[in-house]
Formats: structure tokens, C-alpha cells, sequence
């Protein structure tokens, strides 16, 4: 299986502040990558894919870059709804793998 | 739209079973793999199963097989996962998602192993 790894796993930060999560695969995916925000109790919600591809609806101070191995997601001023957890997905092969998730705090 | 349902969460002691349902509406289900995701309290989110469009291909994380049956029944547009031999560890929401390569979520259901 492709091993996830996301850094840092907390990430506290400040309102209008510009923040990165970076997350790596154990061996290339190409741009098969997702990222997803989590607020407790609530199911994930899909922010980017495609690694660089926004979803609809979802703010363009999201982005996302990256392909092969290293991938970022930047949030470019966060908001009071931003703090969150944040996880990346590989959906280059099965089975689809997640990173541990990094925690946006105040 | 897209809609995923869960149903069949509950308590269950250690040993127990439990079936979880997924109805889905709003999209050709019979076109879709579908999964079952987890999520233990406090912890991060992981794959235990898969099925492939037809129920030909399926996927069992080494932390399920054995013990827990994924199944579909495209002319209901549902989703199955049959666990059994429950233990503490298997406590989590467990969500159905279709397999866009990045998934699309239902809501969960707690499923709390526990004597």
C-alpha cells in the first residue's frame, strides 16, 4: 500500500494568516490526489482533487500543488470556519490511502 | 443529487454482529465503486473495503478480513457491510463513499463496540 505522510500534524495559526500542509507519498501518484477538510462530527468534506483541482463551491483562497511524491495544500488567509483537520488521499492505486491528518488551531 | 444514507449503527458487545446499510440516490450506483471508511474517536481515516461496479473485485483492509462481508444490490442502490466477531477496536463511524477516486461521503454511523 502507498504510505501517506502529512506534516505537520498541528498547525497553529492565526486569522488572515497564510498557512501550507505538506503531504508525501512513498512512491509517485502522479496528481491523483485529494485533500479534504474535517470539522468534528462531520463527515470530510472535498476541497481540492486532481492535487491542484478546486471543487466547486470551495473558496479560491484553497489551492493546491504538486505531482509525483510532494504535495501542498495552501490556505491563503485563513477564516474563523478554516480551523479544522485536513487530510490528503492518494487515488493512484488501490487501496485508496490517507495521510494522519494535520489539525489547523487557533 | 448525490445522497448516501447510512443506516444500522448502533451498541454491540465485544463478539457481537451488526449490518450496516447505505442507501444511495441520485447517480447511476450501478456505475460506482463504493466504499466503507472508518474512523476511530480521535484517529485518522482508513479504507477497510471496497467493491467494484459489478461486485466482481473486492478489498478487505488486513484489520477486517475474516470477519467483516462488504456486498451490493444495484437494484436497490445499497450498500452492504456485514460485520461480525466485533472487538473494541472496530468502535468508529463508518461511512459509505463512492469511488470518484476522491470520495463522495454519506454522514457516518457510530457503530460502539462495548460490554
Amino acid at each position: 500500500d502507498i504510505q501517506m505522510t502529512q506534516s505537520p500534524s498541528t498547525l497553529s495559526a492565526s486569522v488572515g494568516d497564510r498557512v501550507s500542509i505538506t503531504c508525501r507519498a512513498s512512491q509517485s501518484i502522479s496528481s491523483w490526489l485529494a485533500w479534504y477538510q474535517q470539522k468534528p462530527g462531520k463527515a470530510p468534506k472535498l476541497l481540492i482533487y486532481k492535487a491542484s483541482t478546486l471543487e466547486r463551491g470551495v473558496p479560491p483562497r484553497f489551492s493546491g500543488r504538486g505531482s509525483g511524491t510532494e504535495f501542498t495544500l495552501t490556505l491563503g488567509s485563513l477564516q474563523p470556519d478554516d480551523f479544522a483537520t485536513y487530510y490528503c488521499q492518494q487515488y493512484n492505486s488501490y487501496p485508496w490511502t490517507f495521510g494522519q491528518g494535520t489539525k489547523v488551531e487557533i | 443529487q448525490v445522497q448516501l444514507v447510512e443506516s444500522g449503527g448502533g451498541l454491540v458487545k465485544p463478539g457481537g454482529s451488526l449490518r450496516l446499510s447505505c442507501a444511495a440516490s441520485g447517480f447511476t450506483f450501478s456505475d460506482y465503486y463504493m466504499s466503507w471508511v472508518r474512523q476511530a474517536p480521535g484517529k485518522g481515516l482508513e479504507c477497510i473495503s471496497y467493491i467494484s461496479s459489478s461486485g466482481s473485485t473486492i478489498y478487505y483492509a488486513d484489520s477486517v478480513r475474516g470477519r467483516f462481508t462488504i456486498s451490493r444490490d444495484n437494484a436497490k442502490n445499497s450498500l452492504y457491510l456485514e460485520m461480525n466477531g466485533l472487538s473494541v477496536e472496530d468502535t468508529a463511524v463508518y461511512y459509505c463513499a463512492r469511488d470518484d477516486g476522491a470520495y463522495v461521503w454519506g454522514q457516518g454511523a457510530l457503530v460502539t463496540v462495548s460490554s
